[in-house]
């Protein structure tokens, strides 16, 4: 089973507006990441939070963790129509070496 | 470094036929993972291989997929025999060290009929 679960699963804004996707998992972790999919292509990693960080900043992104929710946030501001795509997030969980695991991502339309 | 890279791109095939995709991760990265993708299940982790080493396959389906790293350059997952439900697209990715980005290819597109 899926370590991550986004939500919601589909997000439509405006242009201009901010975007806020959530991210639940289940076990202890290490990390945890964010990921973006543009249609038809890989996924590109975003950014990184460590179990021992609360929030972290690029440029218009802005990730938070709440260990003890086992939650974590991704914040896209000022949304561009570039910003279409689906993102992921995939937790590094403890004793489990490299492993990722991602979740069934969110998939986010921001019109021009 | 030209990133992952992941051949063929797309492969069709009829059912019964023997499937091999192909990875060549970026230099240096010593974890290597295979992923599958469908609308259905979202993003799998079917296998892992750290320093070459099958790490966790318990995502791998059955036992008609089967995947090797002979090289710290190069990984094969084979389907065989293939069915339609197989149809995904099956993206390689690689990483440096424990829990760290993870590097993506562009996906081979599988479709069996």
């Amino acid at each position: 089973s899926q370590q991550g679960e986004e939500d919601p699963q589909a997000l439509s804004i405006q242009e201009g507006e901010n975007a806020t996707m959530n991210c639940s998992y289940k076990t202890s972790i290490n990390n945890l990441q964010w990921y973006r999919q543009n249609s038809g292509r890989g996924l590109v990693h975003l950014i990184l939070i460590r179990s021992n960080e609360r929030e972290k900043h690029s440029g218009r992104l802005r990730v938070t963790l709440d260990t003890s929710k086992k939650s974590s946030s991704l914040l896209i501001t000022a949304s561009r129509a570039a910003d279409t795509a689906s993102y992921f997030c995939a937790t590094g969980l403890n004793n489990a070496g490299n492993m990722l695991t991602f979740g069934g991502g969110t998939r986010l339309m921001v019109k021009p | 470094d030209a990133g992952v890279i992941q051949s063929p791109r797309h492969e069709v095939t009829e059912m019964g036929q023997e499937v091999t995709l192909r990875c060549k991760p970026i230099s240096g990265h010593n974890s290597l993972f295979w992923y599958r993708q469908t609308m259905m299940r979202g993003l799998e982790l079917l296998i892992y291989f750290n320093n070459n080493v099958p790490i966790d396959d318990s995502g791998m389906p059955e036992d008609r997929f089967s995947a090797k790293m002979p090289n710290a350059s190069f990984s094969t997952l084979k389907i065989q025999p293939s069915e339609p439900r197989d149809s995904a697209v099956y993206f390689c990715a690689s990483t440096r060290t424990g829990n760290t980005e993870a590097f993506f290819g562009q996906g081979t597109r599988l479709t069996v009929v």
